[in-house]
């Protein structure tokens, strides 16, 4: 059965820096997707990113951006610049391609310091 | 587009209540799913159908639980009877065809249900 590990349960960030969220997966397949999703204050589940398995360049949206390390099941979120609002519960996802089914990880809450 | 909608947004009962979740998914979108978030297993699927066909519902936690879809444009969850353990936040999230590329999963704001 495949599963997604996110080993940080909370992290912090100072505004303008870096941080990067960590996930690994397990899964014995080779055509899938990954997600990251934000669930901020208001529960919300936005998606963030997402990064298709066969594709061996990283996803980058604005101040996001992936690192998918595919041999070693790794999927980890970068977060440049660091904004207040960013500031949320951060879910990593997987999903074979021939279903529908999101199995998703345990989160990380991403604090954010002024 | 008004996005997924999901009612009630908040819902108290008391144990042994019958409890209904409804769900109204993006137009045109041919997949629903019905998912649960608690702080020990964080969020799991329940159940998902596909043009108002239940697909897959392993995750139905017990007979306690049915979920319904008589329609493109709504579906509900239902619990009876409810217990404690049953409190959550449920979502429901729907999805458009299969052969769309990343088949993105689009949430609705979830409905917080605590059976006392």
């Amino acid at each position: 059965a495949q599963t997604v590990t996110q080993s940080q349960p909370e992290m912090s960030v100072q505004e303008a820096e870096t941080v990067t969220l960590s996930c690994t997966y397990d899964t014995s397949e080779s055509d899938y997707y990954l997600f990251w999703y934000k669930q901020p204050p208001s529960r919300q589940m936005i998606l963030v990113i997402r990064q298709e398995a066969y594709k061996q360049q990283n996803a980058t949206e604005n101040r996001f951006s992936v690192n998918f390390q595919k041999a070693a099941k790794s999927f980890s979120l970068k977060i440049s610049d660091s904004q207040l609002g960013d500031a949320a519960m951060y879910f990593c996802a997987y999903r074979r391609s021939a279903t529908n089914k999101l199995i998703f990880g345990t989160g990380t809450l991403l604090a954010v310091q002024p | 587009d008004a996005g997924v909608i999901q009612s009630p947004r908040h819902e108290v009962t008391e144990m042994g209540q019958e409890v209904t979740l409804r769900c109204k998914p993006i137009s045109g979108h041919d997949y629903l799913f019905w998912y649960r978030q608690t702080m020990m297993r964080g969020l799991e699927l329940l159940i998902y159908f596909n043009n108002n066909v239940p697909i897959d519902d392993s995750g139905m936690p017990e007979d306690r639980f049915s979920a319904k879809m008589p329609n493109a444009s709504f579906s509900t969850l239902k619990i009876q009877p409810s217990e404690p353990r049953d409190s959550a936040v449920y979502f429901c999230a729907s999805s458009p065809l299969q052969g769309a590329a990343y088949n993105e999963q689009f949430f609705g704001p979830g409905t917080r249900l605590t059976v006392l």
